[in-house]
């Protein structure tokens, strides 16, 4: 069976800084995709940013990039210029096929 | 294009009483998906429906839950006999069938389910 950790459960930043926030993964599958969603107290689920296993590339969204190690099974996410309305719950998601399934999240705190 | 709709927002129910909530996915969307979220966790699979047919329902308990996507109307998640330990957030998503974007879930705003 498939399985996300996410082993931060919280973690904080200095407004202006750069952190990344760590999630590996178990699977057996080849093709799957990996997802970051970001969870602000309004609790709506909001798409931060996407990998296909297949791409070699790193994406990245703006401020936004991920380090996709395959092998390493590691899928981080890295925010650049931290900002007071990144703050919010981070979960790390895999995707093959159906279902999506979620870390526990990293709770990410802005520092002013 | 509108987003996924969920109502309620927020369902206050006494222990015994059934809940109802609905989702109406995003338009042209006939892949629907239910997850809950317990406090400080991340969201957990629910059922995976399509319309009229129920594809996969493993993450759904066994008694006192049901989930229906009809031909017309939105997708309801039924509990029946509310307990304290279904009280949770309760998000639905949806998906196309086909296209770029068919491996990518959309949520709805969730409905926060609270068991009195």
């Amino acid at each position: 069976a498939q399985t996300v950790t996410q082993s931060q459960p919280e973690m904080s930043v200095q407004e202006a800084e750069t952190v990344t926030l760590s999630c590996t993964y178990d699977t057996s599958e080849s093709d799957y995709y990996l997802f970051w969603y970001k969870q602000p107290p309004s609790r709506q689920m909001i798409l931060v940013i996407r990998q296909e296993a297949y791409k070699q590339q790193n994406a990245t969204e703006n401020r936004f990039s991920v380090n996709f190690q395959k092998a390493a099974k590691s899928f981080s996410l890295k925010i650049s210029d931290s900002q007071l309305g990144d703050a919010a719950m981070y979960f790390c998601a895999y995707r093959s096929a159906g279902q999506i399934i979620f870390g526990k999240g990293t709770r990410l705190h802005i520092l002013p | 294009n509108a987003g996924v709709m969920q109502n309620p927002r927020h369902l206050v129910r006494r222990r015994g009483q059934e809940a109802r909530l609905r989702c109406s996915p995003m338009k042209g969307h006939s892949h629907v998906y239910w997850y809950r979220q317990l406090p400080e966790e991340g969201l957990k699979f629910m059922v995976y429906l399509q319309k009229e047919n129920i594809i996969d329902e493993s993450g759904m308990p066994k008694e006192r839950f049901s989930a229906e996507f009809p031909k017309e109307g939105p997708s309801i998640l039924r509990i029946q006999q509310v307990v304290r330990g279904d009280s949770a957030a309760y998000f639905c998503a949806s998906s196309p069938r086909r296209g770029p974007d068919s491996y990518e879930q959309y949520f709805g705003p969730g409905t926060r389910l609270t068991v009195t």
